[in-house]
Order: structure tokens, then sequence, then C-alpha cells
């Protein structure tokens, strides 16, 4: 899940495992999500989004589940491989175009 | 399409040193964005531009100043650097593209301030 404070939660997986990351959001009014992966030295990338009149959207092996009740959303990625390992970023829509990025949490997939 | 750019890649500063940080994109966008990343955190929005000529503060403007003179291009300026603002500056752009709000990130800017 999303975290406070300077330290990232950290999800350690063996390879081929499925993993799930987790985010809270803040905004019950926000209507579009996004997720984003980070390697060490570079820039985010764009994994993939979600709207709010949706529950569930899947890409290639990444699935995006949102709970509006609950204001969750998670990141399902199926058979892990050591390339998946990155930190991972939700975010939301806020005022005007602009995002709200979560703190982010670190994935490790171990051969 | 080389997409986001920004340069320089790494920069170190004297407390009080001024510096322009410059992005530019290839992809047509109306929108830009400059972020700061510090350890353990996630991106915090300093300024962005929402079309060529306009600008807006973020999250946490202070200490910095932006300028969309073309389209094209979005400027960070930093007038008199200070150790708070060492950190990892990404520039992102997007659409608008019906029914997304994604951007698209530079490979960041790795600024010290000493």
């Amino acid at each position: 899940g999303e975290s406070v404070g300077l330290h990232l939660p950290t999800l350690s997986v063996q390879e081929g495992d499925n993993s799930i990351i987790n985010c809270a959001y803040s905004n019950s009014a926000s209507d579009y999500f996004i997720w984003y992966k980070q390697e060490s030295g570079k820039g985010p990338q764009f994994i993939i989004d979600i709207r709010s009149n949706m529950d569930k959207r899947q890409g290639q092996r990444v699935t995006v589940l949102l709970n509006k009740t609950v204001k969750h959303l998670s990141l399902q990625i199926a058979a892990t491989q050591p390339g998946d390992s990155a930190v991972y970023f939700c975010a939301e829509n806020a005022a005007r175009g602009t995002l709200t990025f979560g703190k982010g949490t670190m994935l490790l997939v171990s051969p | 399409n080389a997409g986001v750019t920004q340069t320089p890649k790494f920069r170190v500063l004297k407390t009080g040193q001024s510096m322009t940080l410059l992005c530019a994109q290839d992809m047509n966008h109306e929108y830009m964005y400059w972020y700061r990343q510090d350890p353990g955190m996630g991106l915090r929005l300093i300024h962005y531009s929402v079309g060529e000529g306009t600008t807006a503060k973020g999250e946490v403007p202070d200490g910095y100043n932006v300028s969309r003179l073309k389209k094209q291009n979005f400027l960070l300026g930093l007038e008199s650097a200070a150790p708070s603002q060492t950190s990892v500056y990404f520039c992102a752009s997007s659409g608008p593209r019906q029914g997304s709000y994604e951007q698209y990130f530079g490979p960041g800017t790795r600024l010290t301030v000493t």
C-alpha cells in the first residue's frame, strides 16, 4: 500500500508469483486513475489506467481493480518477472488536468 | 520521436546560485508539468502549463519560476538555489486526449545544492 514518511513499503515476491500492489486514494470525486512504473534512475512509465465508470481493466499481464466504495485501487501483475522490479505509483486526476501521485510501493522480484 | 527530453541530466550548484532546467517535447502536447521527487516520496507538482504562454502553480511552487514561451518547451528556473532544492526533477507532458490524463515523462535531472 501507500506509505507515510521516508520509507517506501516493499513487496518481495519470487519470480513467477502473482503480485498485488495496493493504493488508497483520497478524493471521492476523482474519475480517472493511472499506474506508473519507475525503474531506478529513470522517469515513470505508464502501465495502465482506468476510469471510474469501470471496476476492472486488463492489459498485458496487468490488471487494475477499482473499488470506489472504499476508495481503493490495486494493480495485479501476473507471473512476475525480475524485470518487473521497480517502484510503482498510483495517481488520480486532480484540477485542470493534473495528477496527484501516491508515494509508491517498491516491488522486488527474486529469481 | 524523442518524446520528452530534459537538460541537463546532472547539476551541482552552490547555495545562492541560479540555473534553468529545460524540458522539450515533440508530441505537440498542450500540457506540460514540472515535478520534484525526493527519497521515499512520490512526485510533487511544482508548476504546470495548460498551453503556450500560460503557467500555474502546483503543490510546491516556492523558490521556482517557469516559462512556456513555445509550445514544445517548458523551462524551470531556480533564482537562488537552497539545499532544500536538492532533488530529482522530472518534466512531463500530456495531450489533452479525450478520456485520458496520461502524462509522458522525461528521464529526469538530478540536482544537488551544496
